[in-house]
């Protein structure tokens, strides 16, 4: 089975810009999370989509964005890029886990990470 | 809020030696708990998981247990191969709501392992 895939794998944009990414889980996975990874703040998350719809969304600013469409490949977009939008973004697919049924809800959910795209910011 | 600790690198080891990454975590209610690892210049990949106390997750010769007492998820492997070199990142998942969920991640430890 093919993993999660991302494109482009690294991109240079200068200050202003807008981008996009794109991102395509395994094939079955219908939750696409990303992540944005830097050396000063490590790894953050920036929002999940299940569906279609964005049941999560991290601490970035509305300038971050995102979509998922029906066939669970999802999109990234940020817009007026900054220096500080040098990362590596990172998209992960997962199936959801079970539920324990013992007593308080766990959740067991194993995201599959894809090699992520280098977005440089000039 | 829920957060991860883990211990600073980089951690700097001769092939064969033991390995410890400390980590500890701090969340409301029961948390999963993962031990991910990256490569230079790739993405995470899923080391170990462990999903209630007691609970060792166990994989190419690492071990983690969780510890619900201690709040902790200590890393280790008996014999360190230079293969081994990566970043070790521990994570937690937890649910925010209507079904979703997130991972949070300790800011990584980097291992080198000379021969």
């Amino acid at each position: 089975k093919a993993g999660v895939t991302q494109t482009p794998r690294y991109l240079i944009k200068t200050r202003g810009q807008q981008v996009t990414l794109s991102c395509s889980p395994i094939s079955g996975h219908r939750s696409v999370s990303w992540y944005q990874q830097t050396p000063g703040q490590g790894l953050q998350f920036l929002f999940e989509y299940f569906s279609e719809t964005q049941r999560n969304k991290g601490n970035f600013p509305g300038r971050f964005s995102g979509r998922q469409f029906s066939n669970s490949r999802s999109e990234m977009n940020v817009s007026t890029l900054e220096l500080g939008d040098s990362a590596l973004y990172l998209c992960a697919s997962s199936l959801p886990g079970t539920e324990s049924s013992w007593g308080p809800v766990v959740y067991s959910y194993e995201q599959y990470f894809g090699p992520g795209t280098r977005l440089t910011v000039t | 809020g829920n957060s991860v600790t883990q211990m600073e690198g980089p951690v700097t080891l001769s092939e064969e030696a033991f390995l410890t990454i400390n980590c500890t975590y701090t969340a409301t209610g029961y948390p999963s708990l993962f031990w991910y690892v990256q490569y230079p210049g790739e993405g995470l990949q899923l080391l170990l998981k462990a999903t209630k106390a007691d609970d060792k997750g166990s994989n190419k010769g690492f071990e983690a247990t969780y510890r619900k007492e201690t709040t902790s998820f200590h890393l280790e492997k008996g014999s360190v191969q230079v293969s081994d070199s990566a970043v070790y990142f521990c994570a937690l998942i937890y649910g925010s709501g209507a079904g979703s969920y997130q991972l949070t991640f300790g800011k990584g430890t980097k291992l080198s392992v000379i021969p």
